[in-house]
This record gives structure tokens, C-alpha cells and sequence, in this order.
């Protein structure tokens, strides 16, 4: 069955730019998103089809994804974006997938 | 403005049966595919089971097929998961999430979720 792979945690300094990395076999062939989920909370659509935006969500939240991995992006995080994230994609079955989620902390 | 409401979390004993249901309002429902999202305490989320627009096809991760159903109701905006011989590992959070559409093809990602019901199997 496919996977997505994610490290379970991460930290960055305030101000400084966060790289959440998902990575699956040839990941770069399918549509990844990401959710941003807080304590307490539904998840929340961050980035869809790779790189795209929602309405509402902050430029500072950019994504990329080519070969075996998916890159969530943060620039200039804030403490606000504090939360655990998770990547999603597709797999043959067709079923979805969720990597198992990234708890980032703003310190 | 979407807006997805679950409902019929509890207690149930190994072994039992529980049925959710999921309200939506706000949008054209039958227009959407639906799914199940859940997460157990402490854990991150898993898919288990989504319906096309009209209930005639449904699909479900390997750990919940054949013991639970998800199906639906058009006519009353509701999305259901009738869940049976439930076991401890089935304790989570069941959030209901619509599947994005554009033009009438989905999109592969969920842009709402429900505020999600709680299923606790404990003897």
C-alpha cells in the first residue's frame, strides 16, 4: 500500500522559514494538499493541488512538489502557526492517504 | 457558506453498533462527494470511507470494510456511517469532510470539515 512519510516534529525560530517535507514513491506524479490542524480543532485546507492556495490563507504558506517529495512552505513563521500538519494524496485504489502528520513548534 | 455538523458520538462496548450522521447545509449537497476522516487520541488522521454524489459507488480503507457503511440521504443533506462489531481501535474523533468540486469534477482534497463526534469502544 502507498505511504507518506513525514517527520514527526520540527521546530523554527519565529521570523525564520519552516520546510515540512512529505515523501512518497514518485510523489511527484499526483496531486499532494497539506492541512493545518490546532489543538482542539479541525483540520484546515493550507495547500491544494501542490502549490495553490485557498482563499484566506496567508501568502507566507507556499508548497512544491517534485520527484519523491512534497515541501510545505513557511516563510517568516509566526507563533500563530503553531499546529500539527498533514500532507494528502491519492493512491491507486483509489484511496486517500495521509501522511502521519508534523508537529511544528514556533520557539 | 458551508457548514458540516456530526452528530451520534458516545460509549459503545466492543462488539456493538453506532450510527453518525453528518448535516450539511449551505451548499448543494448532492453536488459533492463526502467522506470520513478519523483521528484517534493523540494521533494523526486517517481516511475511512467516501461516497459519490449520487451513493451509488462507496469506498473504504481495509481496516473498516465490511463492518462499516457509509451512505446518504440528498433529499435530507445528510452524509451517515453506520459502524458495527466496533472495537477499541475504532475509538476516534469521525470528522465528515466534503470533497472540493469544481465544474463538476472533484478535486481530490477536502475544503470543510465538521467539527467532528466522538466514538469512544470501551467495555
Amino acid at each position: 500500500s502507498y505511504e507518506l512519510t513525514q517527520a514527526p516534529s520540527m521546530s523554527v525560530s519565529p521570523g525564520q522559514t519552516a520546510s515540512i517535507t512529505c515523501s512518497g514513491d514518485k510523489l511527484g506524479n499526483k496531486y499532494v494538499c497539506w492541512y493545518q490542524q490546532k489543538p482542539g480543532q479541525s483540520p484546515v485546507l493550507v495547500i491544494f493541488q501542490d502549490a495553490r492556495r485557498p482563499s484566506g490563507i496567508p501568502e507566507r504558506f507556499s508548497g512544491s512538489n517534485s520527484g519523491n517529495t512534497a515541501t510545505l512552505t513557511i516563510s517568516g513563521t509566526q507563533a500563530i502557526d503553531e499546529a500539527d500538519y498533514y500532507c494528502q494524496a491519492w493512491d491507486t485504489s483509489p484511496h486517500v492517504i495521509f501522511g502521519g502528520g508534523t508537529k511544528l513548534t514556533v520557539l | 457558506q458551508a457548514h458540516l455538523v456530526e452528530s451520534g458520538g458516545g460509549v459503545v462496548q466492543p462488539g456493538r453498533s453506532l450510527r453518525l450522521s453528518c448535516a450539511a447545509s449551505g451548499f448543494s449537497f448532492s453536488h459533492f462527494i463526502m467522506h470520513w476522516v478519523r483521528q484517534a487520541p493523540g494521533k494523526g488522521l486517517e481516511w475511512v470511507a467516501g461516497i459519490w454524489f449520487d451513493g451509488r459507488n462507496t469506498s473504504y480503507t481495509d481496516s473498516v470494510k465490511g463492518r462499516f457503511t457509509i451512505s446518504r440521504d440528498n433529499s435530507k443533506n445528510t452524509l451517515f456511517v453506520q459502524m458495527n462489531s466496533l472495537r477499541a481501535e475504532d475509538t476516534a474523533v469521525y470528522y465528515c469532510a466534503r470533497e472540493a468540486t469544481i465544474l463538476g469534477g472533484s478535486m481530490g482534497y477536502f475544503d470543510y470539515w465538521g467539527q467532528g463526534a466522538l466514538v469512544t469502544v470501551s467495555p
